[in-house]
């Protein structure tokens, strides 16, 4: 079974800062990870997302994850973080092709600090 | 706007009350899934359609059930509702087609409340 961790609930960064937000899953195959973000009272919006190929994926926002399969990671990072970017993050993960349930880490609330 | 629409917004109903919860998925995507999120029980996977059929369950109760129509739309029945029923309930939508391209697009999500 698959499964996800997301490391802290709240992550609180200055404005500017660097944005890290932990992700660990398991998963009996190679992995689909994702990344989606939560704005209040919205859905969800996908961020990034790795299949195959490249392991460092660039995302909308300035976002970016690196696939670490020795790690089994799949951090979030933006090199500076605006007020805009204050919202709750969740890392999600598929196993494969005709099995594409997402599950869903606990979820992390990001505050920007100005 | 992710192209999924689902309808209604908010919904309050009452304890052992029935309601259906409606979702439209993006034009061209034959695969509907619904997610229900709780304080408690936070992301969860529900049920996938593919087309019409039933392709994947997870964690959904006997008294919910769901179903998607010709036109690709789907509804999710919730029946004997509880109190934590409670929830935002979100449906998303996928082409279902090439695993490396495929990404699920999620509505805005209904709000149940159960009084």
């Amino acid at each position: 079974a698959q499964s996800v961790t997301q490391l802290g609930s709240h992550v609180s960064v200055s404005e500017g800062a660097l944005v890290l937000l932990r992700c660990n899953y398991s998963s009996s195959v190679p992995p689909y990870l994702f990344w989606y973000v939560q704005y209040p009272n919205q859905g969800l919006q996908l961020l990034l997302k790795y299949t195959t190929g490249a392991t460092l994926v660039k995302g909308i926002n300035g976002f970016e994850a690196e696939f670490k399969k020795s790690e089994t990671s799949f951090h979030l990072t933006k090199p500076s973080a605006h007020m805009s970017d204050a919202a709750e993050y969740f890392c999600a993960v598929s196993e494969s092709f005709g099995n594409e349930k997402l599950t869903f880490g606990t979820g992390t609330r990001l505050t920007i600090i100005p | 706007d992710s192209g999924v629409t689902q309808t209604p917004k908010h919904l309050i109903t009452a304890t052992g009350q029935r309601v259906t919860l409606r979702c439209s998925p993006r034009s061209g995507d034959l695969s509907v899934y619904w997610y229900q999120q709780s304080l408690d029980q936070g992301l969860q996977f529900l049920i996938q359609y593919y087309n019409g059929e039933e392709r994947a369950k997870g964690n959904i109760l006997e008294r919910f059930s769901a179903q998607q129509f010709p036109d690709l739309h789907s509804e999710l029945n919730l029946s004997s509702l509880e109190l934590g029923d409670s929830a935002l309930y979100f449906c998303a939508s996928s082409g279902y087609r090439d695993p490396s391209t495929d990404t699920q697009y999620f509505g805005p999500g209904t709000r149940l409340t159960v009084l």
